[in-house]
């Protein structure tokens, strides 16, 4: 399976965007990259996905790069309730997500 | 978007007793369901796919004979945590597959549910 690498924290501004950098250097074709949030104690959120082109829904824009061997979740003005660990997975051709470490998203007041 | 509900959403047992824990998706029809453990301050890691009317597949290392599921209907997966220890406390998170086209799906997560053994 592609693996995914992120940072394990970042900070962000309240009101400001928060940039997510994902690696999936060893990324296939065929391979869907989806992002999920969690805020403590509670279940994963999906927030995106997307294969070659950018993507963009109510909560994210998803930037991916020409080679696809990385992405960017975008939040485009951080409120404190998007404090959350958020994870960059890629799908292979089956149905399982392999969760990677995540980042933890701190938006500070 | 779709909701899965876990029941319970938090279980206190004894060493040596099993629980059993639900998930059900509420506004569709799952064939495919996952179950996942956290432990505190780790990534969540796949413990099994759940076809419903066919046998689990678990991941390596995971013991088949431990943890029991069963996913008998299209709304319906179980886990059953047989002869907990403490080892086995945890935070059990199931998800659900909803197509949305022929090669993209989303998964639906679960709240969740705290086990804890004494």
């Amino acid at each position: 399976d592609a693996k995914t690498t992120q940072p394990p924290s970042m900070d962000c501004a309240e009101g400001r965007a928060a940039n997510l950098p994902c690696n999936h250097s060893t990324i296939s074709g065929n391979e869907y990259v989806y992002w999920y949030r969690q805020i403590h104690s509670q279940g994963p959120q999906y927030i995106i996905h997307g294969l070659k082109n950018n993507e963009t829904n109510e909560m994210a824009s998803l930037i991916i790069t020409e080679d696809r061997k990385s992405s960017t979740l975008i939040l485009p003005h951080a409120t404190l309730r998007d404090t959350a660990v958020y994870y960059c997975i890629v799908r292979v051709g089956g149905n399982q997500f392999y969760f990677g470490t995540g980042t933890s998203l701190t938006v500070i007041p | 978007g779709a909701v899965v509900s876990q029941h319970p959403s938090w279980v206190i047992c004894k060493s040596g007793t099993s629980v059993k824990i639900e998930c059900r998706s509420l506004d569709f029809q799952a064939t495919t369901m996952f179950w996942y453990r956290q432990f505190p301050k780790q990534s969540l890691m796949l413990m099994a796919t759940s076809n419903e009317g066919s046998k689990a597949t678990y991941e390596q290392g995971v013991e088949k004979d431990k943890f029991l599921i069963n996913h008998a209907s299209l709304t319906l997966s179980t886990l059953t945590v047989t002869s907990a220890h403490p080892e086995d406390s945890s935070f059990y998170i199931c998800s659900a597959r909803e197509w949305s086209g022929l090669l993209t799906y989303e998964q639906y997560f679960g709240p969740g549910t705290r086990l804890t053994v004494t």
